[in-house]
């Protein structure tokens, strides 16, 4: 089993859908919990970052993490057509500023205007 | 926010070459800085961590004498790759990590292509 297990999709969804994407994992000592968008030839850009369990909001995005479960989410509203993108969950046991980050394959989605 | 500068975005060398990439953290300094490879379709599989002003540690697998990793200051690292070959044409990515803890920023990327 992976660490970290994200669907590939590709996920399409028409304007204006709420978007859900899921990351489940297996090191259960993974405290540090993010979410990157990856346009295509570009570098991962940082959406939300999140610490343990819970639910962190920002805008049109919000973070999930279900410690318990080993899952975490991340849910778009009001989806738009600049959302297409790959979206890549990543974790880590501890502060990423020293310690790398575990990602999954990263989940492409296409928002259909 | 903190910006990660990454330099080749694009790069394109015979078979046997070696090739430099430069990452810059452009408004802070980065102690710590990693390099990741990405494959299509893949995830960001990381090569190593480099550590200012000290070796490099590289993950399983990855060579050290074909990527060559320096962190000569607080904002550069560079990645060579030493006499490439077609097999490493892939997008080399690197990231430091944020001012504020336990984040990362990452560059542009360098999508390295070897003929």
């Amino acid at each position: 089993q992976k660490e970290v297990e994200q669907d590939p999709g590709p996920l399409s969804v028409p304007e204006g859908a709420i978007v859900s994407l899921n990351c489940t994992y297996s090191n259960s000592a993974f405290q540090y919990f993010m979410w990157y968008r990856q346009y295509s030839r570009k570098g991962p850009e940082l959406l939300m970052y999140t610490y343990s369990s819970g639910n962190k909001e920002d805008g049109r995005f919000t973070a999930q993490v279900d410690k318990s479960s080993k899952y975490i989410s991340l849910f778009i509203r009001d989806s738009q057509p600049s959302d297409s993108a790959t979206y890549l969950c990543a974790m880590s046991v501890g502060n990423s500023g020293n310690t790398p980050l575990v990602f999954g394959k990263g989940t492409r989605l296409s928002v259909i205007a | 926010g903190a910006v990660v500068s990454q330099h080749p975005s694009r790069v394109i060398c015979k078979s046997g070459t070696s090739v430099k990439i430069e990452c810059r953290s452009l408004d802070f300094q980065a102690t710590t800085m990693f390099w990741y490879r990405q494959f299509p379709k893949k995830s960001l599989m990381l090569m190593a961590t480099s550590n200012e002003g000290s070796k490099a540690t590289y993950e399983q697998g990855v060579e050290k004498d074909k990527f060559l990793i320096n962190h000569a200051s607080l904002t550069l690292s560079t990645l060579t790759v030493t006499s490439a070959h077609p097999e490493d044409s892939s997008f080399y990515i690197c990231s430091a990590s944020g001012v504020r803890g336990g984040e990362l920023f990452f560059g542009e990327g360098s999508r390295l292509t070897v003929l």
